[in-house]
């Protein structure tokens, strides 16, 4: 198994440009996640889905756009690229909780893409 | 709202040395709490966990005990590896929640031979 990938691994933008990543998972996860990592602020979620064509906004979504057109796939994409948007960039995927308040399933995260906006 | 926050880096050891990295948090009800490890070019991996109160979660050498009295969940390890140097991430999951995690800013750890 692979488990999460994404694609690419690393990307230059200019003020403006659009683009898409790609986060893929193999274990037959419901849920898929996307964060942005910043230094000195942790990861914080842009975006989820808990099912295939279901989205959901996180914590900071302005700017971004999703898709979860297969289960297996969960698109980020950015319209208009701005410098506040550079960063790197994680997929994650989960088992749906199985109820209960107190479960949890465990969150496989992808290697990570690395964003420059100029 | 919910929180985490934790000691910030970077933490410098010498091979063997002991190891604790604070967490506290804020949250309504009684949280989940967890610890992930970054390694260097690579994505998140939970370390270790605890759901309820006075919880002990362990792996790999490490452990955190869930102190809802203080809220806290402080990670510590008796004797740390040049292969643990990495970034540590304490994080909650509020009850009820769907499966949403909430990250501290993370801790790096460097540890010299």
């Amino acid at each position: 198994n692979a488990g999460v990938t994404q694609t690419p691994k690393f990307r230059v933008l200019k003020t403006g440009q659009s683009m898409t990543l790609l986060c893929a998972q193999d274990m037959n996860h419901e849920y898929m996640y996307w964060y942005r990592q910043d230094p000195g602020m942790g990861l914080r979620l842009i975006h989820y889905s808990v099912g295939e064509g279901t989205t959901a906004k996180g914590e900071v979504p302005d700017g971004y756009n999703v898709s979860r057109l297969k289960k297996q796939n969960f698109l980020l994409g950015l319209e208009s690229a701005a410098p506040s948007q550079t960063s790197v960039y994680f997929c994650a995927s989960s088992y749906s909780t199985s109820g209960g308040t107190s479960s949890y399933n465990e969150q496989f995260f992808g290697p990570g893409t690395r964003l420059t906006v100029l | 709202g919910d929180s985490v926050t934790q000691m910030e880096g970077p933490v410098t050891l010498s091979e063997e040395a002991f190891l604790t990295i604070n967490c506290t948090y804020t949250a309504t009800g009684y949280p989940s709490l967890f610890w992930y490890v970054q390694y260097p070019g690579e994505g998140l991996q939970l370390l270790l966990k605890a759901t309820k109160a006075d919880d002990k979660g362990s792996n790999k050498g490490f452990e955190a005990t869930y102190r809802k009295e203080t809220t806290s969940f402080h990670l510590e390890k008796g004797s740390v590896q040049v292969s643990d140097s990495a970034v540590y991430f304490c994080a909650l999951r509020r009850r009820g929640a769907t499966n949403k995690l909430i990250f501290g800013t993370g801790t790096l750890l460097a540890v010299q031979p």
